[in-house]
């Protein structure tokens, strides 16, 4: 069974600029979830979708937004990107709960 | 909110030597618990997880970690690492019934073996 994929993998945006990134989740997986890593910050949960909706938020400005198809995959969107949106932004997927997750590779995104 | 707490932030241990490694969490609440690992250029693994029953939970590549309700703790132990073990390891919790925080993860500790 292939894993999450993301795309794409790197990606280099201007300060200002908005971005959309994509994840497709395991095959049967309906939970999508995105978390921002930083070096400085770690490992934070931005957001999670089931069944085309919100279901959890974490705590990050409005300028972060996600959606969810009908087939599960994700996007991402951050609009007026700041430098430090710099991260390696990761989408993680699980079956129905949020509770056990399977990370894709991430998509590394800088912003000059 | 919940938070972790990983004791080490960098170890470094010769093969064959035994691991622990520190997780604390704050949160008075049920809890799953989880520790992943990050190898050099790949992507988070799922090592373990706990969610209820037996305290002492294994994992994958011989790691296992115990739950100690009394002290919030969830730390990593495996008898005899190896050169391969080298990367990140992240332990990382979430509330249950609801998930509303998404999962909370310490800030890592990187592990080198040294062959």
């Amino acid at each position: 069974k292939a894993g999450v994929t993301q795309t794409p993998r790197y990606l280099i945006k201007t300060r200002g600029q908005q971005v959309t990134l994509s994840c497709s989740p395991i095959s049967g997986h309906r939970s999508v979830s995105w978390y921002q890593q930083t070096p400085g910050q770690g490992l934070q949960f931005l957001f999670e979708y089931f069944s085309e909706t919100q279901r959890n938020k974490g705590n990050f400005p409005g300028r972060f937004s996600g959606r969810q198809f009908s087939n599960s995959r994700s996007e991402m969107n951050v609009s007026t990107l700041e430098l430090g949106d710099s991260a390696l932004y990761l989408c993680a997927s699980s079956l129905e709960s949020i509770y056990e997750q399977y990370f894709g590779p991430g998509t590394r995104l800088t912003v000059t | 909110a919940q938070s972790v707490s990983q004791h080490n932030h960098h170890v470094i241990l010769s093969e064959a030597a035994s691991l622990e490694l520190g997780c604390n969490y704050s949160y008075g609440g049920t809890v799953n618990l989880f520790w992943y690992v990050q190898y050099p250029g790949q992507h988070l693994q799922l090592l373990l997880k706990y969610f209820s029953g037996d305290p002492l939970v294994k994992g994958i590549k011989g790691f296992e970690a115990e739950f100690i309700k009394s002290k919030f703790s969830f730390n990593l132990r495996k008898p005899s690492v190896q050169w391969s073990d080298t990367a990140e390891y992240f332990c990382a919790v979430i509330r249950r019934g609801g998930g509303a925080d998404g999962l909370t993860f310490g800030k890592g500790t990187h592990l080198i073996i040294q062959p």
